[in-house]
């Protein structure tokens, strides 16, 4: 069974582009997340989508969007890039929906971002 | 106040030593929960749940107490291989990480 899958690995971009991230989840999970982490820090919680909708934000600015298509893969896209958005961009997937969910994450390898 | 909220450490314990610690979490409402482990530069991976009546997997041991708001983790016999961080989820809709507690077992 392939796990999710992420592109690109690596991403280099300067401050005010834009860039977008693909996620494709486990075969068979709905639930897509996305998380931010930076050098040194916990995984900020990005988004979360499931069944094409989007369930949850975290404390990010709107320029942090994204969207799940009906094949459950998923982009996060990142408008008028800032220096502090250089992190590891990290997908996961899961089969469980709802706050009654016991269904773990499964991550991908996830997208470095390096904004310069 | 952080939603999910861990003991940075490091925990720097001898191999064979027991090393336990906790993390607190804000959202009563809050229904399952996880420890992911976390190695250097890699996607964090599922440890193990976290069970209302506390469950065992091999040497680890999770702790839930829902009245004081906390998880804990205990591992038991360290190997050289438990170095990693430790992730705390908490899944209050929309699965919350903690920081992440470092372990470094040493021979």
């Amino acid at each position: 069974e392939a796990g999710v899958t992420q592109s690109p690995t690596h991403l280099i971009k300067t401050r005010g582009q834009q860039v977008t991230l693909r996620c494709s989840p486990i075969s068979g999970h709905t639930s897509v997340y996305w998380y931010q982490q930076a050098l040194g820090l916990g995984l900020q919680f990005l988004l979360w989508y499931d069944e094409g909708e989007e369930r949850n934000r975290g404390n990010f600015p709107p320029r942090f969007s994204g969207r799940q298509f009906p094949n459950y893969s998923s982009e996060l896209n990142v408008n008028a890039l800032e220096l502090e958005d250089s992190a590891l961009y990290l997908c996961a997937s899961s089969n469980s929906v709802g706050a009654n969910g016991n269904s773990p994450l499964h991550f991908g390898n996830g997208t470095r971002l390096t904004v310069t | 106040r952080k939603e999910v909220e861990q003991d940075p450490g490091p925990f720097n314990v001898p191999e064979g030593a027991t090393v336990a610690f906790n993390c607190t979490y804000s959202n009563s409402a809050s229904q399952s929960f996880f420890w992911y482990r976390q190695d250097c530069r890699k996607e964090p991976k599922l440890l193990m749940s976290v069970y209302s009546s506390g469950n065992e997997d091999g040497r680890f041991t999770a702790q839930l107490n829902r009245a004081s708001q906390y998880i804990s983790l205990l591992i038991r016999d360290s190997k050289l291989s438990d170095s990693a961080t430790y992730l705390c989820v908490v899944n209050d809709y929309k699965l919350s990480f903690g920081a992440g507690t470092t372990v470094t077992v040493r021979a």
